[in-house]
């Protein structure tokens, strides 16, 4: 399986400022043949279900706000938000979908505000 | 609007079987795999398997073969997973999920349910 670690666990970041979620995995996720990065991005919200972000390492899924962003490639991914909003705070989790039906996700990052 | 629809919270005793469900409504059924995903009180995510409604192919991740059962009925829409004698430990919520596909090879999960809530105590 692909393990797949997230850094910090958890993070505290002021209102206004940048939050900066990492992600590794054990074996890079970059497909070859079409140059793309199989690595989504979820924000699960205390009582709700997770929520998709960024798809293919950096696509933001239609409807996320501008301020969050992914980047990385192969083995190390990064998700940014570049100017915290009290509604950002919750728990993000990576995902491989690189290895075909076995799906893997990060421990998750719990990001709160100082 | 695509929207994944789950059966209501359980209450189970050890040994005891369960069926939940997830109904999908707003796109064609039959095209996109559905998934289930697991999260124990407190912790992460963790990927159950999956099935494509169209065909009825279903793969589980190795960590629950066995231990659980995905089906689906696309004449109504709708996916199933179920156990066939629970333990304390299967006290979770589970989401079903709807992965995006293109030429029928799943991908990441674009639409999530509200969870189902299932608790197996004693």
């Amino acid at each position: 399986d692909i393990v797949m670690t997230q850094s910090p666990d958890s993070l505290a970041v002021s209102l206004g400022e940048r939050a900066t979620i990492n992600c590794k995995s054990s074996q890079s996720v970059l497909y070859s043949s079409n140059n793309k990065n199989y690595l989504a991005w979820y924000q699960q919200k205390p009582g709700q279900p997770p929520k998709l972000l960024i798809y293919w390492a950096s696509t933001r899924e239609s409807g996320v706000p501008d301020r969050f962003s992914g980047s990385g490639s192969g083995t190390d991914f990064t998700l940014t938000i570049s100017s915290l909003q009290a509604e950002d705070v919750a728990v993000y989790y990576c995902q491989q979908y690189y290895s075909t039906l076995l799906y893997t996700f990060g421990q998750g990052t719990k990001l709160e505000i100082k | 609007e695509v929207q994944l629809v789950q059966s209501g919270a359980e209450v189970k005793k050890p040994g005891e079987s369960l069926k939940i469900s997830c109904k999908g409504s707003g796109y064609s059924f039959t095209s996109y795999w559905i998934g289930w995903v697991r999260q124990m009180p407190g912790k992460g995510l963790e990927w159950m398997g999956i099935i494509y409604p169209g065909d009825s192919d279903t793969r589980y991740s190795p960590s629950f073969q066995g231990q659980v059962t995905i089906s689906a009925d696309k004449s109504i829409s709708t996916a199933y997973l179920q156990w066939s004698s629970l333990k304390a430990s299967d006290t979770a919520m589970y989401y079903c999920v709807r992965v995006v596909v293109t030429a029928s090879v799943p991908y990441y999960f674009d639409y999530w349910g509200q969870g189902t809530l299932v608790t197996v105590s004693s």
